[in-house]
C-alpha cells in the first residue's frame, strides 16, 4: 500500500519569499513521485515527477523537488514567489508496478501575500 | 502536447436525471483513463479506472451502476452518473494515461450541480 502526507494544508508566503511544501511518502516500492497544481475550478497540472535518475527535479514555472530515500521526502521549493504561484499543490505517489494509479496527498493550498 | 479535454465543463441537472460526462485525449492515445471525484477543500478521490475495450475497474465503495463507465476509443472516455442526486454533486476530473505510462494528465474537470 502507498499514502503520501503532505504536512500543512495551508501555506502563507510573501512575494519573493522561498516556497517549502513538504510531502512525505510511504511505498513498498521505489516510488514514483509527482507534485501537480491545481488552480480554482480547474484541472490538475504536472509540475515535476521522479522516477529514477537524478533525485533533484527541476519542473516548471521554477518548481524543484528533491528525492531523499532517507528521509522518504520529495519536498517541493522555489527560490522566490509570485502572486501566480498561489493555488493548490497535491503530491502524489504512482503504483508503477501495477497500474500505475496515482495515491494523492490531502493537498497544501499556498497563498502568496503582497 | 498531452492535452486532455472534458465536456461539459459546468452541468447542472434535476434529481432523477443521468449525466454523461466526456473526456477525450486530444493529442495521443490514451489505453487507461482514470475518474475522479473532489469535494469541496479535499484531495481527489479515484473513482475508477478506464481501460480501452474493456471493462472499467471501480474503486472499492463506488457503485458501478450509478457511474457507469465507457472507454469506446483510445482518444475518448466516457462517465454517465445516472438517476442523479443532489449527493452527487461534486467536481469530477478525468485523466488520461500518458505515452510514456508513469505520467497521467489531467481534464479541466467538469463541476456537477443536482438540484
Amino acid at each position: 500500500a502507498q499514502s503520501v502526507t503532505q504536512l500543512g494544508s495551508h501555506v502563507s508566503v510573501s512575494e519573493g519569499a522561498l516556497v517549502l511544501l513538504r510531502c512525505n511518502y510511504s511505498s513498498s516500492v521505489p516510488p514514483y513521485l509527482f507534485w501537480y497544481v491545481q488552480y480554482p475550478n480547474q484541472g490538475l497540472q504536472l509540475l515535476l515527477k521522479y522516477t529514477t535518475g537524478a533525485t533533484l527535479v527541476k519542473g516548471i514555472n521554477g518548481f524543484e523537488a528533491e528525492f531523499k530515500k532517507s528521509e522518504t521526502s520529495f519536498h517541493l521549493t522555489k527560490p522566490s514567489a509570485h502572486m501566480s504561484d498561489a493555488a493548490e499543490y497535491f503530491c502524489a505517489v504512482s503504483d508503477w508496478t501495477g497500474s500505475y494509479q496515482l495515491t494523492f496527498g490531502k493537498g497544501t493550498k499556498l497563498s502568496v501575500i503582497p | 502536447g498531452a492535452v486532455v479535454s472534458q465536456h461539459p465543463s459546468r452541468v447542472i441537472c434535476k434529481s432523477g436525471t443521468s449525466v454523461k460526462i466526456e473526456c477525450r485525449s486530444l493529442d495521443f492515445q490514451a489505453t487507461t483513463m482514470f475518474w475522479y471525484r473532489q469535494f469541496p477543500k479535499k484531495s481527489l478521490m479515484l473513482m475508477a479506472t478506464s481501460n480501452e475495450g474493456s471493462k472499467a475497474t471501480y474503486e472499492q465503495g463506488v457503485e458501478k451502476d450509478k457511474f457507469l463507465i465507457n472507454h469506446a476509443s483510445l482518444t475518448l472516455s466516457t462517465l454517465t452518473v445516472t438517476s442523479a442526486h443532489p449527493e452527487d454533486s461534486s467536481f469530477y476530473i478525468c485523466s488520461a494515461q500518458g505515452t510514456d505510462l508513469e505520467t497521467q494528465y489531467f481534464g479541466p474537470g467538469t463541476r456537477l450541480l443536482v438540484l
